[in-house]
């Protein structure tokens, strides 16, 4: 098993340029995430899919979009980046949504010039 | 919402000495917390968790307890070791529809040969 994976794992963007990161999980978990890491301030969720079918937005979702594509996969657009987008993006998933152990992808490090 | 802090930001022990990080929250409707760790440049992994149904527990050199009247649970790393040295994150969540994880900001643990 892969288990979660990203694509890319790098990426740099000019301002006002869109973007798709994807994300797919092998292990058949029912509930998706979005986060992103910003030095000294950990892991802030931007959406989740609690299960195939839905999609909520989460404590930081301004400037971003999501699919949740099928059970495997959802992903993350960046309509319009700027520049405080600048981040680490990962993704992680779950095997249901309440109080589940979440295993997370290995990242996407995004420049936004 | 919930509000995970996380104190030290930084730690140094010696090599075979004990470290403990602590992490308090703010709403006491959340019952999973969660301990993730994360070595320089790669994905947070869960290294053990705690329900609010138990007090302590206990996995290896690694152990995690929960205070719930006074709203903060601890992670106890005895006998350190070099391999340990990277950055943890404590976290919160509850089961009530709105309830995602928080994540505090993490301390850096440096363990000194």
């Amino acid at each position: 098993n892969a288990g979660v994976t990203q694509t890319p794992k790098f990426q740099v963007l000019k301002t006002g340029q869109s973007m798709t990161l994807q994300c797919a999980q092998d292990m058949n978990h029912n509930s998706m995430y979005w986060y992103r890491q910003d030095p000294g301030m950990g892991l802030r969720l931007i959406y989740y899919s609690a299960s195939e079918g839905t999609t909520d937005k989460g404590e930081v979702p301004n400037g971003y979009n999501v699919s949740r594509l099928n059970k495997r996969e959802f992903s993350l657009r960046l309509e319009s980046a700027a520049p405080s987008q600048t981040s680490v993006y990962f993704c992680a998933s779950s095997e249901g949504f309440h109080t589940d152990t979440q295993y997370f992808g290995p990242g996407t490090r995004l420049t936004v010039l | 919402g919930e509000n995970v802090e996380q104190h030290p930001s930084t730690l140094s022990v010696q090599e075979g000495d004990s470290a403990v990080i602590k992490c308090t929250y703010s709403d006491s409707a959340s019952n999973y917390f969660p301990w993730y760790k994360q070595e320089l440049g790669k994905r947070p992994q869960l290294i053990i968790d705690i329900r609010s149904n138990v007090g302590e527990k206990k996995d290896q050199r690694i152990a995690v307890t929960l205070n719930k009247t006074a709203k903060h649970f601890s992670l106890h790393i005895t006998e350190t070791q070099p391999e340990d040295s990277a950055v943890y994150f404590c976290a919160a969540k509850g089961n009530n529809y709105g309830q995602n994880f928080v994540f505090g900001p993490g301390t850096r643990l440096s363990v000194l040969p």
